[in-house]
């Protein structure tokens, strides 16, 4: 049971760089969501969804996008990549209002 | 908005001793709160889920309770061990929005 899977784990960009970070859970669970950790900030979040076809605005919206066009995945899309979006990205699933499960992180550095 | 506050940022403290890591949140308006553990480098791993019904749950030797009215909860950790060592989270479920914010944690260091 691979529970929720993130790739990559570790990514450098520069400045204006698109990219997809993946994740993709195994569970069948509706709740998805995706947060970054920054030192002093704690877990903030971004963006979330409560099942296939619908999403919406954490915390930290900006300079991220979502879709979640099949209950397994939950991709999170920077479309031009800023050294403020430097971050270690985590996504986790959960069955509604239960136990949240968490990926292992993906390292970003925007250079 | 909610907001979740832990105290302690970090505690230490020698092993054996019974200890008790705090969160409040400032809108009792929640559906649950969870206490997660984080260690250096890793993701979260759920401890504890406390339904907004539910006074305290209990995992081995760790208790975690909950009063909506006051805004708080408590994680107590009993008899600790230098593998305890860690980040604890809480972080609250909200009502209206499905949103979970989480606190900045609690980081504990078990002194062998």
């Amino acid at each position: 049971n691979a529970g929720v899977t993130q790739t990559p784990k570790f990514q450098v960009l520069k400045t204006g760089q698109s990219m997809t970070l993946q994740c993709a859970q195994d569970m069948n669970h509706e709740y998805m969501s995706w947060y970054r950790q920054d030192p002093g900030m704690g877990l903030r979040l971004i963006h979330y969804s409560v099942g296939a076809g619908i999403t919406d605005q954490g915390e930290v919206p900006n300079g991220y996008n979502v879709s979640r066009s099949t209950t397994e995945d939950f991709p999170l899309r920077l479309l031009s990549a800023a050294p403020s979006q430097t971050s270690v990205y985590f996504c986790a699933s959960s069955s509604r209002k239960n136990i949240q499960y968490f990926g292992a992180g993906t390292r970003l550095s925007v250079l | 908005k909610q907001e979740v506050t832990q105290i302690p940022a970090a505690l230490s403290v020698p092993e054996g001793e019974n200890l008790v890591l705090n969160c409040s949140f400032t809108d009792s308006a929640i559906y649950n709160l969870q206490w997660f553990r984080q260690d250096p480098g890793k993701g979260l791993t759920s401890l504890l889920l406390i339904q907004s019904s539910q006074r305290e749950q209990t995992s081995g030797r760790l208790n975690a309770s909950l009063d909506k009215s006051s805004g708080r909860s408590t994680l107590y950790i009993a008899a600790s061990q230098p593998g305890d060592s860690a980040t604890y989270l809480c972080a609250v479920e909200l009502n209206r929005d499905d949103k979970i914010i989480f606190g900045k944690g609690t980081r504990l260091h078990i002194l062998p």
